[in-house]
């Protein structure tokens, strides 16, 4: 199994500056066939199911604002919020899907300071 | 407008089976994967499994293997998740999602709301 780590475990983050999630898997995600890293960021409010934010370690979901960006490749990625708003209170997970079983990081809370 | 409509879950004792049930709306069941994923109190998320358009290819995570049942009914627009021999460590809030696009092997796109499942005596 592909296991996910994330760093840190949680966060806290002052309104308007820049928060950052990594996420590392034990072996790569990147599938050469078709140029793309198996890899999603999921935004968990409290209280809610999962939301889609990045897929393909660098594509904004629609509607997700442009403060949320995806970076990475291979086994390091990382989640970048830049500018913190209140509303973005909440835990965020990464996952891969290029193997079976499809696993998720432990998730990162980030909080404000 | 999409919408996944959980239902099915509650308390079972140690052994006992459930079928979960996961309405569509706002789109064709039958033109998506999709998943089953779950969520224990207080805990992170567990991929569950996975049916992809079809419905032939189910895949299932170990710790359900043997014991839970992925399928969908594109007539009624409703995915299931069987669950047979159910254990404490099944206790969960159990997630269906709509994959983007028809691959299983694709990111969990739209999610239900959950549905409640406990286990116990």
């Amino acid at each position: 199994d592909i296991v996910m780590t994330q760093t840190p475990d949680s966060l806290a983050v002052s309104l308007g500056e820049r928060a950052t999630i990594n996420c590392k898997s034990s072996q790569s995600v990147f599938y050469s066939s078709n140029n793309r890293n198996y890899l999603t960021w999921y935004q968990q409010l409290p209280g809610q199911p999962p939301k889609l934010l990045i897929y393909w370690a660098t594509t904004r979901e629609s509607g997700v604002p442009d403060r949320f960006s995806g970076s990475g490749s291979g086994t390091d990625f990382t989640l970048t919020i830049s500018s913190l708003q209140a509303e973005d209170v909440a835990i965020y997970y990464c996952q891969q899907h290029y193997s079976i079983p499809f696993t998720f990081g432990p998730g990162t809370k980030v909080d404000i300071k | 407008e999409e919408q996944l409509l959980e239902s099915g879950g509650g308390l079972v004792q140690p052994g006992g089976s459930l079928r979960l049930s996961c309405a569509a709306s706002g789109f064709i069941l039958s033109s998506y994967a999709m998943s089953w994923v779950r969520q224990a109190p207080g805990k992170g998320l567990e991929w569950v499994s996975s049916i992809c358009v079809g419905g032939d290819t189910t895949h299932y995570a170990e710790s359900v293997k043997g014991r839970f049942t992925i399928s969908r009914d594109n007539s009624k627009n409703t995915l299931y998740l069987y669950m047979n021999s159910l254990r404490a460590d099944d206790t969960a809030v159990y997630y269906c999602a709509k994959n983007l696009g028809t691959g299983c092997y694709a990111t969990h796109g739209y999610w239900g709301q959950g549905t409640l499942v406990t286990v116990s005596s």
